[in-house]
């Protein structure tokens, strides 16, 4: 079963990078990596996907090493509307962990 | 997402009753989604749908039972409401395989007393 681990929660100051790991370890051939963003009361939203090597979008970047045994997620400058927690999936049996909560201070 | 919706959005349950929780979504997907997901933790999928015929377990679906009647429409019934049953669930929709990007309903906040 590909679970994943992430930390619990991480401080940043806006405009600053912030870069969340998660672990992965059985991860399967056929898995994607996938992360989503959420509000408090909202449903989570997708930010970015990626199978190998990196990924960048207009709002994040995904880098996965060779071994696919973890990943990180990039947010480039964030802001104070990026504090959320963030859910890293391996797309094996839909399984978000308890995610990242990310605060982001003035 | 307005193209997922979900009925009620907040309900308040005695013990032992029967409620169904419905979504509904105008993406034209044909996989759907229960999850719930309690304070502080992450999202737990109950039941998951790839088509009209097709019906599977998630991680937590004791106590609990779907129905697609569409492809639009997947309902989640408590048959015998508990209060450990109170958490906030959510229904998703995607196309494509597992890997599909998810779109995900306002949520229903569900509290059993």
């Amino acid at each position: 079963l590909a679970k994943t681990t992430q930390p619990i929660s991480m401080d940043s100051y806006e405009g600053q990078e912030v870069n969340i790991t998660c672990s992965h370890n059985n991860i399967a051939t056929n898995d994607y990596i996938t992360w989503y963003q959420q509000f408090p009361s909202q449903g989570p939203r997708f930010i970015i996907q990626g199978y190998k090597t990196k990924v960048t979008n207009e709002v994040a970047s995904l880098f996965i090493p060779a071994d696919r045994k973890s990943s990180t997620l990039s947010l480039p400058r964030v802001s104070l509307s990026d504090t959320a927690v963030y859910y890293c999936l391996v797309t094996d049996k839909l399984i978000f962990g308890t995610g990242t909560r990310l605060q982001v201070f003035p | 997402d307005a193209d997922v919706t979900q009925t009620p959005r907040n309900r308040i349950t005695k013990t032992g009753k029967r409620i169904m929780l419905e979504c509904s979504q105008t993406k034209g997907h044909d996989r759907m989604y229960w999850y719930r997901q309690d304070p502080g933790l992450g999202l737990r999928l109950i039941y998951y749908s790839f088509d009209v015929k097709d019906i599977n377990k998630g991680e937590i679906s004791d106590g609990y039972s779907v129905s697609r009647q569409a492809q639009a429409k997947f309902s989640l019934s408590l048959e015998s409401a508990i209060p450990n049953q109170t958490a906030l669930y959510f229904c998703a929709t995607s196309d494509g395989g597992l890997n599909a990007e998810q779109y995900f309903g306002p949520g229903t906040r569900l509290t059993v007393t």
